[in-house]
């Protein structure tokens, strides 16, 4: 099974319009974090947030946000007023650093197109 | 300035042929990673380095080896052994003390193999 489903395979938006990626994740484990990560078309991955299991507090930074939900098992990112830099693919990623490897589990991506 | 350098961007190979894929740091960091990402899939891990001369297996080893004589470089060699090895590789680094599951990782830009 999926530790990460990011469901959304590609989204296009308008410019300025504001747009939220989804994330769903799968854990037994009760300490646990979560990431997100932005692939710009250059191809390095930009890590942009990470997120313990005991802090829900929701988070802002600029224009992007991001909500954190354990009931729903979700961390979803929102980027308000969208604009065309923000076209890449962006990932959630899920660690268990009690019970897991030394390893990161990646969702499959969601390509996001920001259209001027 | 500081960060992950992968060479060569684009490499061809033919079948039955070993290639080293490059990667070094001068961000003074401990661990790095080798990441496999193909079209459409999250990013799978191949090895990884907590410290100099010494590597572990990620989920997807078979057909891969690595070294890490040095702390700021990691090479990644594709030996013909590897049954599909065309794809995007990514190497990541983290901080002095931190590993993939609970720090942030910085990439380099990849090196897309292709085999002929």
């Amino acid at each position: 099974a999926q530790k990460v489903t990011q469901a959304q395979t590609e989204i296009s938006v308008v410019e300025k319009e504001d747009v939220t990626l989804d994330c769903v994740y799968e854990t037994r484990d009760t300490t646990y974090y979560l990431f997100w990560y932005k692939q710009p078309p250059s191809g390095e991955l930009v890590f942009l947030i990470r997120r313990n299991s005991f802090d829900e507090q929701n988070e802002i930074s600029g224009r992007y946000s991001w909500n954190f939900q354990k009931s729903t098992s979700s961390f979803n990112f929102t980027i308000t007023a969208s604009q065309v830099v923000d076209s890449a693919v962006y990932f959630c990623a899920l660690s268990e650093p009690v019970t897991g490897a030394n390893n990161l589990f990646f969702g499959t991506g969601t390509r996001l197109t920001v259209i001027p | 300035d500081g960060g992950i350098t992968q060479s060569p961007k684009y490499l061809f190979r033919k079948e039955g042929q070993n290639v080293t894929l490059s990667c070094e740091q001068n961000l003074n960091h401990d661990a790095m990673y080798w990441y496999r990402q193909d079209p459409g899939q999250g990013l799978r891990l191949i090895y990884y380095s907590q410290i100099v001369n010494d590597f572990q297996k990620g989920d997807i080893a078979e057909g891969y080896s690595v070294s890490r004589e040095k702390k700021e470089s990691f090479p990644l060699t594709v030996t013909s052994a590897q049954k599909n090895p065309t794809a995007f590789y990514l190497c990541a680094s983290t901080r002095s003390g931190l590993t993939a599951n609970t720090g942030e990782l910085f990439f380099g830009e990849g090196s897309r193999l292709t085999v002929l």
